[in-house]
């Protein structure tokens, strides 16, 4: 089972910010936490990757608060092209796999 | 640079059959994985290599399917006796090194049906 709990879907428009919420209550001292984006007919991509705090890079933002019980993803300014499923994972460095959930379907509208 | 390819892009095939599906990763990752996606859900995990070795096969469903890397590079995936609740698109993915501290880079996926 998914260790992660995020929104089934989400809609917004052309040039908002986009915040989307991941639950990982029972994350573990070694468990990273990481956000993948996927279009249709396409395999997953990598966005961003966090284990506390925040880190940033030139597409998103991830912010971790120090439970680290949760984590946010921020799409700023998102565009039409930003329409995809985002899935949270939590995993360890010790184990390959990665446990993706449902994932969260952004809409983004004009 | 070259990026993770698969082939086939789409394979049909009648319930029965045996398949093979081949994964190309990118130069250089020792870790390559396996995952199944059905319609509407997160990809599932099958099982990872890291060289030449499977280190991970927990989520092979059956002893129908195996996965091979003979050389620690190119990988392929065997389904046997295929039926129809296999029908979906089947991702390769490979890393540097295992861990979720890797990023994973995923293929295009080959679509399978089995009729």
């Amino acid at each position: 089972l998914a260790k992660t709990t995020q929104p089934i879907s989400m809609d917004s428009y052309e040039g908002q910010e986009v915040n989307i919420t991941c639950s990982h209550n029972n994350i573990a001292t070694n468990d990273y936490i990481t956000w993948y984006q996927q279009f249709p007919s396409q395999g997953p991509r990598f966005i961003i990757q966090g284990y506390k705090t925040k880190v940033t890079n030139e597409v998103a933002s991830l912010f971790i608060p120090a439970d680290r019980k949760s984590s946010t993803l921020s799409l700023p300014r998102v565009s039409l092209s930003d329409t995809a499923v985002y899935y949270c994972l939590v995993g360890s460095s010790n184990t390959g796999k990665l446990i993706f959930g449902q994932g969260t379907t952004l809409q983004v509208k004009p | 640079g070259a990026g993770v390819s698969q082939t086939p892009s789409n394979k049909v095939t009648e319930k029965g059959k045996y398949v093979e599906l081949r994964c190309d990763p990118i130069s250089g990752h020792t870790a390559l994985y396996w995952y199944r996606q059905s319609l509407g859900q997160g990809p599932e995990f099958l099982i990872y290599f890291q060289g030449t070795g499977a280190a991970d096969d927990s989520g092979l469903p059956n002893d129908r399917f195996f996965a091979v890397r003979p050389e620690g590079s190119v990988s392929t995936l065997k389904i046997q006796r295929t039926e129809r609740g296999d029908s979906a698109v089947y991702l390769c993915a490979s890393s540097l090194m295992p861990g979720n501290s890797y990023e994973q880079y995923f293929g295009p996926g080959t679509r399978l049906t089995v009729t």
